[in-house]
C-alpha cells in the first residue's frame, strides 16, 4: 500500500505571512506529483504537475519544489491572503497508474 | 467552472433506497474516475473508466455499481447502502489515464440514514 503524507494537518496564519507545507511520497516508481487546491463546497483545482527531480514551479504567489530522490515536495505561499484559505492536496502519480492522495493540509488565513 | 459537473450535490437516502449519482464532463476527456472521501480520510479511488471500459475496481462493495455509457457521462448506482457509506463522492476526468492531470467535479454529499 502506497503511503502519501502531508504536514501539518492544519495551519492558521495571519494575512501577509508566508507559509509552506510538505508532501512526502514513495521514492520508487515515481511518475509525477500533483498539487491541488480545494476550497470548501467547490471542486479541487489543479495547481501544479511536477515530474522532474529539482523541478520548481510558480503560479502567482504560490510555488512548489520537488525532490524525487528523497520523496518530498514543498508548497510555498508568499504573502498569504484570506482567499488562499483552502485544503491543499498532493497526489502521487504511481508510474502513470493511479493517483494516491495525501490527507491534505487545511490552511486558514486570518485577516 | 471546471468542466466537470455532478448531480445531485446533496443526497439523503435510506438503506433500502436505490439512487444514482451522475457525472458529466465537457472536456473531451477519455478517462473518468469515482473517488470517495470519508470524514478525516484521504480521497480513495473507487473506479476508473478509460474509453468507456472499466479498468479499475478498487475492492469496492457491490452495492456500488458504476456505469459509463459514453466518454462524457459516468454514473454511480447505489443500492442497499450502509450508514458508513455516507461520504463525499467526487468524479474526475483526464485526457487519458496515464499521468494526466485529473479535473474534478464539486462532489455529491451523500448521507445514508
Amino acid at each position: 500500500i502506497l503511503n502519501v503524507e502531508q504536514g501539518p494537518q492544519s495551519l492558521h496564519v495571519q494575512e501577509g505571512d508566508s507559509t509552506n507545507f510538505t508532501c512526502s511520497f514513495p521514492s520508487s516508481n515515481f511518475y509525477a506529483l500533483h498539487w491541488y487546491r480545494w476550497e470548501t463546497a467547490k471542486s479541487p483545482e489543479a495547481l501544479f504537475v511536477m515530474t522532474l527531480n529539482g523541478d520548481e514551479k510558480k503560479k502567482g504567489r504560490i510555488s512548489a519544489t520537488l525532490n524525487t530522490k528523497e520523496g518530498y515536495s514543498y508548497l510555498y505561499i508568499k504573502g498569504s491572503q484570506p482567499e488562499d484559505s483552502a485544503t491543499y492536496l498532493c497526489a502521487f502519480d504511481n508510474y502513470g497508474q493511479n493517483f494516491v492522495f495525501g490527507p491534505g493540509t487545511r490552511l486558514s488565513v486570518l485577516p | 467552472e471546471t468542466g466537470v459537473t455532478q448531480t445531485p450535490r446533496h443526497l439523503v437516502m435510506g438503506m433500502t433506497n436505490k439512487k444514482s449519482l451522475k457525472c458529466e464532463q465537457h472536456l473531451g476527456h477519455n478517462a473518468m474516475y469515482w473517488y470517495k472521501q470519508s470524514a478525516k480520510k484521504p480521497l480513495e479511488l473507487m473506479f476508473v473508466y478509460s474509453l468507456e471500459e472499466r479498468v479499475e475496481n478498487n475492492s469496492v462493495p457491490s452495492r456500488f455499481s458504476p456505469e459509463c455509457p459514453n466518454s462524457s457521462h459516468l454514473f454511480l448506482h447505489l443500492h442497499t447502502l450502509q450508514p458508513e457509506d455516507s461520504a463525499l463522492y467526487l468524479c474526475a476526468s483526464s485526457q487519458d489515464r496515464s499521468g494526466d492531470t485529473q479535473y474534478f467535479g464539486p462532489g455529491t454529499r451523500l448521507t445514508v440514514l
